[in-house]
């Protein structure tokens, strides 16, 4: 069974600061998906980024970018220029690839990251 | 609008009722799933359906039911045999094919128990 770890229960920025959260995870899988997904106050779950796990090139969305790597079975989460509305509950999640039949995200238990003024 | 509504945004639950959770979308996406999330716990499934009249059970399944009879509808009740129904729950789909990693989520139901 597959398994995500997300070490750091809370974290905090300064507005415009870098923060990287961390995620490991296990799997006996070589083909998979990782995820980042966002959970404001408002707990609508937000995806931030996605990983395929064959593709060795890291994932970025705007300020948002992934350090993957594989044979470590890490996937962190770099935020750049932090701004308020990152304020939130981060979620790291593994998908199986199983070729068009993907159903089932495991979620790490999240991260909750402030941004200060 | 395209997108997944969940209705009510707040159900309350009295000892020894079942309740149902709504869950419409109108993106045309052939699987839904649902989600129980509890704090400081990530969400964790309950049930999927990957086609009308098809779902099968997910990791904690036990004191819930579903039904899929429309591709669009995807309802959960929460029976009496679910002892601690307390979450925010939490309905999702995705395309078939490619981009069927994507989920996209509604807004959630919060139930508590009276």
């Amino acid at each position: 069974a597959q398994t995500v770890t997300q070490s750091q229960p809370e974290m905090s920025v300064q507005e415009a600061e870098t923060v990287t959260l961390s995620c490991t995870y296990d799997t006996s899988e070589s083909n998979y998906y990782l995820f980042w997904y966002k959970q404001p106050p408002s707990r609508q779950m937000i995806l931030v980024i996605r990983q395929e796990a064959y593709k060795q090139q890291n994932a970025t969305e705007n300020r948002f970018s992934v350090n993957f790597q594989k044979a470590a079975k890490s996937f962190s989460l770099k935020i750049s220029d932090s701004q308020l509305g990152d304020t939130a509950m981060y979620f790291c999640a593994f998908m199986e690839n199983s070729g068009g039949s993907n159903y089932k995200l495991t979620f790490g238990k999240g991260t909750l990251l402030t941004v200060n003024p | 609008d395209g997108g997944i509504t969940q209705s009510p945004k707040y159900l309350f639950r009295k000892e020894g009722q079942n309740v149902t959770l709504s869950c419409e979308q109108n993106l045309n996406h052939d699987a839904m799933y649902w989600y129980r999330q509890d704090p400081g716990q990530g969400l964790r499934l309950i049930y999927y359906s990957q086609i009308v009249n098809d779902f099968q059970k997910g990791d904690i399944a036990e004191g819930y039911s579903v039904s899929r009879e429309k591709k669009e509808s995807f309802p959960l009740t929460v029976t009496s045999a679910q002892k601690n129904p307390t979450a925010f729950y939490l309905c999702a789909s995705s395309p078939s094919g490619p981009g069927s990693e994507k989920l996209f989520f509604g807004s959630g139901t919060q139930l508590s128990v009276l």
